[in-house]
């Protein structure tokens, strides 16, 4: 089946550090690839997406690359900021239902003044 | 622009009381998604459907019912509310764009059964 891994949180970090959270998927053929992310008290909103291997998808200084090979999906931030802190989901769509969205466990990620 | 519009925003519910759950999108979207969130579990989808008319059951469905009577609404029920069922339910819309569309998301609804 079609399932997301992302690696548990939380992660706290100061401002201006790098940022990387880790997400692996599993799939049937070349998913579409996504970053969701969670403001407190909010729904979820798209950060970015890719849709094919090598794809790097960027948004908010946040950046993605599509790996194929290693079937990841890795978001990285070169200087976070307070307002960065959030909980921060993986998710995937699979070729095969195009209607479905699949989720990670999502990530909690606090940035420290 | 309103989007996804989930009402009500928060609720206590007795053991054994039933509820109900609405989400409406201005969207015109064809897909609509019920998920719950729950610490450590993320996303998890109750239901979906694809259309008017339409329901599917997703990975968690036991204890819920929906039904997408119009295009723009999806009404997740519980018909008898049990403790585990405490969660912040999720309410998407997604278009019909293909597989790398954009979902939209309402703000929730805490739900708390005691």
């Amino acid at each position: 089946g079609n399932s997301v891994t992302q690696m548990e949180g939380p992660v706290t970090l100061s401002e201006e550090a790098f940022l990387t959270i880790n997400c692996t998927y599993t799939a049937t053929g070349y998913p579409s690839l996504f970053w969701y992310v969670q403001y407190p008290g909010e729904g979820l909103q798209l950060l970015l997406k890719a849709t094919k291997a090598d794809d790097k998808g960027s948004n908010k200084g946040f950046e993605a690359t599509y790996r194929k090979e290693t079937t990841s999906f890795h978001l990285e931030k070169g200087s976070v900021q307070v307002s960065d802190s959030a909980v921060y989901f993986c998710a995937l769509t699979p070729r095969a239902a195009g209607n479905k969205l699949t989720f990670g466990g999502g990530t909690r990620v606090l940035v420290k003044p | 622009n309103a989007g996804v519009t989930q009402t009500p925003k928060f609720r206590v519910l007795k053991t054994g009381q039933s509820m109900t759950l609405l989400c409406a999108q201005d969207m015109n979207h064809e897909y609509m998604y019920w998920y719950r969130q729950d610490p450590g579990m993320g996303l998890r989808l109750i239901h979906y459907s694809v259309g008017e008319g339409t329901t599917a059951k997703g990975e968690v469905p036991d204890g819920y019912n929906v039904s997408r009577l119009k295009k723009q609404n999806f009404l997740l029920g519980l018909e008898s509310a049990a403790p585990s069922q405490t969660s912040v339910y999720f309410c998407a819309s997604r278009g019909t764009g293909g597989m790398n569309t954009e979902a939209f998301f309402g703000q929730g609804t805490r739900l708390t059964v005691v």
